[in-house]
């Protein structure tokens, strides 16, 4: 019964390169949740995607970072010419259909970014 | 606007002893609250939530939190702590639903150290 998976745990960048953080929902959870989390503080909401919809983008930065969840496979975060601010964990959580307000989220281990 | 104050960066208690993690919340309309654990380097897990009912909710591992509407708080206990608890505590509220579900808004955590 696997959980929220995210991969890759770590990931090293150079400045101006592109990051790619992938999670995969637990097995019927329709809808995803990315966080990112700075050092010594609380997660910061990102991005609440459904398959093939973005539904709230209002925690994106406005350049360079971009979501999605296909119809098939992972939800991909992405993240173009990183930049050291770029630093940090980033955590992708699931949530079942249905069920509302109430529901829990699930989350993976998260995807540690570090910018050289 | 909602938000969360956990308003002790740190908690100390002796193992067996009763702890108390404190949250304060402000929402508009019902409040939605969520408590979760983070472990070094590992994602967040969910402990508890109340959505309506009664003000004591009983969750995982022995945990339990009051809400009190009054005094909107929402502190999360266990009558007798282990040093296995010794962790990252973070209160969350939901923030109103776009799409069927909104996203989870966090206080800053508040690291519990249980000493032997």
């Amino acid at each position: 019964n696997a959980g929220v998976m995210q991969n890759p745990r770590h990931l090293v960048r150079r400045r101006g390169q592109e990051a790619r953080l992938r999670c995969s929902p637990m097995k019927g959870h329709s809808h995803v949740y990315w966080y990112r989390q700075l050092p010594e503080e609380g997660l910061k909401f990102m991005v609440y995607l459904q398959k093939e919809n973005i539904i709230d983008e209002s925690g994106m930065p406005k350049e360079r970072f971009s979501a999605e969840f296909p119809k098939e496979g992972p939800s991909i975060l992405r993240i173009q010419q990183v930049v050291r601010g770029d630093s940090a964990a980033y955590f992708c959580a699931s949530s079942p259909p249905g069920g509302g307000q109430n529901q829990p989220q699930h989350f993976g281990d998260g995807t540690r970014l570090s910018i050289l | 606007a909602q938000s969360v104050a956990q308003p002790e960066d740190q908690v100390n208690v002796a193992e067996g002893n009763p702890l108390t993690v404190k949250c304060t919340y402000s929402v508009s309309g019902n409040p939605y609250l969520f408590w979760y654990v983070q472990y070094p380097n590992r994602g967040l897990q969910f402990l508890l939530k109340y959505i309506t009912g009664d003000n004591l909710v009983k969750g995982s591992y022995g945990f339990e939190a009051e809400f009190n509407k009054s005094q909107t708080s929402f502190h999360l206990k266990k009558p007798s702590a282990l040093v296995s608890d010794s962790a990252l505590y973070f209160c969350a509220v939901r923030a109103p639903g776009v799409g069927s579900q909104g996203n989870l808004i966090f206080g800053k955590g508040t690291k519990l150290s249980v000493k032997p």
